[in-house]
Parts: structure tokens; C-alpha cells; sequence
């Protein structure tokens, strides 16, 4: 099976940058998705196809893809990004999800 | 805007058949692509399977063999049967739409812009 694996936590202050990677064999081939998921609600597309914001998504989300590790970062991280963000490729015709990062705002 | 929304039984017994139907709106089940995921609770997004405006349909390898989807474009929904459920099949179950990814004039499904809110299953006797 294709696994994909991100950090369990990260810690960032408020008005800092937060990165989260996300690796996998081959990931740089591949697109990568991004999806923020708060308490009790459902995910939410923050980036397609590696560093694509759908419309309504603060600038200070990006991507990027680099060889095997995909990063999400948020410039200036405000409390409200507090969640849980999990990565999302194609492979071999199956989706397949990150393990998921829970990012805190101290 | 496309709505999404989840319905079904929410207590379902060990070894009984899950069936989840997901109802569009605002939007055609004929255009394209539809998945279901699930998330068990305190646990991470796991794909189960999706399918085409045409009926193509893809599973993950680990619930295939236990995993139908369905389209019913007259009622304009498409639909999850999961078999032989057991305890650990208890989990928030999504319904959600894919973007479409065209790449050398050939479309597949991108990454998923609309949710439904979820559903929660139970398995219980």
C-alpha cells in the first residue's frame, strides 16, 4: 500500500509561520492536496494540486512540492487555523490521506 | 452552489450491510466525480471509494472487497454499501465532490471541494 506520512503535532506561535510536510515515494510526480479539518466539522480544500488556493482561501495558506515531501505553510498564523490538516495524493488510481498533523496556536 | 447531504441508518448490527445515500443539490450527479470517506472516531480521513459521472467506480484496496457505489441520476444522489460491518467500521461517514484534473486531454478526479456535514454510523448489536 501507499502511505503517506505527516508529523502527528506542530506548535506554532500566533503570527508566526507553521510548515507541515507530508512524504511519500514518488510524491514529487504526483499532485498533492490539502485539507483543513476543525472540531466537529467537516474538511475544507485549502490546496489543489500542489499550491492551488480555491477561492476564499487566505494568501497566507501555500504549497509547495519538492522531490518526495510536499509542504503546507501558513504565513502568520492566526488562532482560527488551529486544526487538524491532512495531505491527500492519487496512486494507482486510489486516494490516499496523510495521517494527518494537528497544528496548535500557543 | 453544490450541497451535499448524508442520510441514513445511524445504528447499524454487526455483520448487517451500512447504506448511506448521498443527495446533490444545486448540481448534476451526471457531471463529475463522487466519493465517500469515513473517519473513525478520534481518527483520521479514510477513503473508501468514488465514483464517475459515467459510473466508473475505484475502491480503496482495503474495503474493496466489502465496498458498492451506485448512482441513481433520477433521484440525482449516489450511494455506499459497505458489507459484513463490524465494530471497527464505526465512524463519521462523508460524502464529498471531486474537482476534475484534465492532464493531456484526459480528465480524473482532483482533489474534493464539497462535503457533505457527515453522518455518523454505529455498529452495535
Amino acid at each position: 500500500s501507499y502511505d503517506l506520512t505527516q508529523p502527528p503535532s506542530v506548535s506554532v506561535s500566533p503570527g508566526q509561520t507553521a510548515t507541515i510536510t507530508c512524504s511519500g515515494d514518488e510524491l514529487g510526480a504526483k499532485f498533492a492536496y490539502w485539507y483543513q479539518q476543525k472540531s466537529n466539522q467537516s474538511p475544507l480544500l485549502i490546496i489543489y494540486e500542489d499550491n492551488k488556493r480555491p477561492s476564499g482561501i487566505p494568501e497566507r495558506f501555500s504549497g509547495s512540492n519538492s522531490a518526495n515531501i510536499v509542504t503546507l505553510t501558513i504565513t502568520g498564523t492566526q488562532a482560527m487555523d488551529e486544526a487538524d490538516y491532512y495531505c491527500q495524493a492519487w496512486h494507482n488510481n486510489a486516494l490516499v490521506f496523510g495521517g494527518g498533523t494537528k497544528l496548535t496556536v500557543l | 452552489q453544490v450541497q451535499l447531504e448524508e442520510s441514513g441508518p445511524g445504528l447499524v448490527k454487526p455483520s448487517e450491510t451500512l447504506s448511506l445515500t448521498c443527495s446533490v443539490s444545486s448540481g448534476s450527479i451526471t457531471s463529475d466525480y463522487w466519493s465517500w470517506i469515513r473517519q473513525p472516531p478520534g481518527k483520521g480521513l479514510e477513503w473508501i471509494g468514488y465514483i464517475s459521472y459515467s459510473g466508473t467506480t475505484d475502491y480503496n484496496p482495503s474495503l474493496k472487497s466489502r465496498s458498492t457505489i451506485s448512482l441513481d441520476t433520477s433521484k440525482n444522489q449516489f450511494s455506499l454499501r459497505l458489507s459484513s460491518v463490524t465494530a471497527g467500521d464505526t465512524a463519521v461517514y462523508f460524502c464529498a465532490r471531486h474537482t476534475t484534473l484534465t492532464l493531456f486531454g484526459v480528465a480524473s478526479a482532483g482533489g474534493m471541494d464539497v462535503w457533505g456535514q457527515g453522518t455518523t454510523v454505529t455498529v452495535s448489536s
